[in-house]
């Protein structure tokens, strides 16, 4: 079965901050890694990665893809109290379109 | 460009009753799907649809759960009868392209609570 693993579960930082989020996969026939934000109510996308070692990069967040070990890892750099919110980590499959989530890490930045 | 919307934002029934939810996907994308969040527990698949067709239903807990998508536009997810453990948040997306292609974008949600 499809499986994907987010950790840490939850973190509080400090405001200027710099966190790492992680998230490994088990995913048959992996096209590809989608993080999303989720504030209150929709999830809102981030990134979509493909391809192996390419940094995709908007603002203060980063993430990269290594597919020869599985996982991602998502930066978000000077932490600012609108940061907070869960991201969710999803991999999708080349075969189905259905998304198989990770259960998302909590971000809490505090002043 | 509007996005995904859902109605109702919070729908509370009884155990029994039967709720239909309303999914408006952002103009143009044919890739519809449904996903639902319980308490607790990551998101999960429920369906996809290419227009008005099914492509994928797999996640679909049981025969109390019908979606259906009139004229490859809106779509509704209906629960019949309600059970308790039917309790989360349904969440609709769509995309342009499928098959990983693409990313989805999601509604608010209907946040479902069967008591």
């Amino acid at each position: 079965e499809d499986k994907v693993v987010q950790s840490p579960l939850s973190l509080v930082v400090h405001e200027g901050d710099t966190v790492t989020l992680n998230c490994s996969y088990e995913v048959t026939n992996f096209r590809s890694l989608l993080w999303y934000k989720q504030e209150k109510k929709a999830p809102t996308f981030l990134f979509m990665l493909t391809s192996s070692g390419i940094e995709k990069k908007s603002g203060r967040l980063s993430s990269i893809l290594d597919k020869k070990e599985l996982f991602s890892i998502l930066n978000i750099t000077a932490t600012q109290t609108g940061d907070s919110a869960v991201y969710l980590c999803a991999a999708t499959t080349g075969t189905a379109s259905k998304l198989t989530f990770g259960t998302g890490t909590r971000l809490q930045v505090t002043l | 460009e509007a996005g995904v919307t859902q109605f109702p934002s919070h729908s509370v029934i009884e155990k029994g009753q039967t709720v239909t939810l309303r999914c408006d996907p952002i103009s143009g994308h044919d890739n519809l799907y449904w996903y639902r969040r319980v308490m607790g527990k990551e998101i999960k698949f429920l369906l996809h649809f290419v227009k008005e067709s099914k492509q994928d239903e797999s996640g679909m807990p049981n025969n109390r759960f019908l979606a259906e998508r009139t004229g490859g536009t809106y779509s509704t997810l209906k629960v019949q009868p309600a059970e308790l453990e039917d309790s989360g948040v349904y969440f609709c997306a769509s995309s342009q392209e499928a098959r990983g292609y693409s990313p989805l974008h999601f509604g608010n949600g209907t946040r479902l609570t069967v008591t």
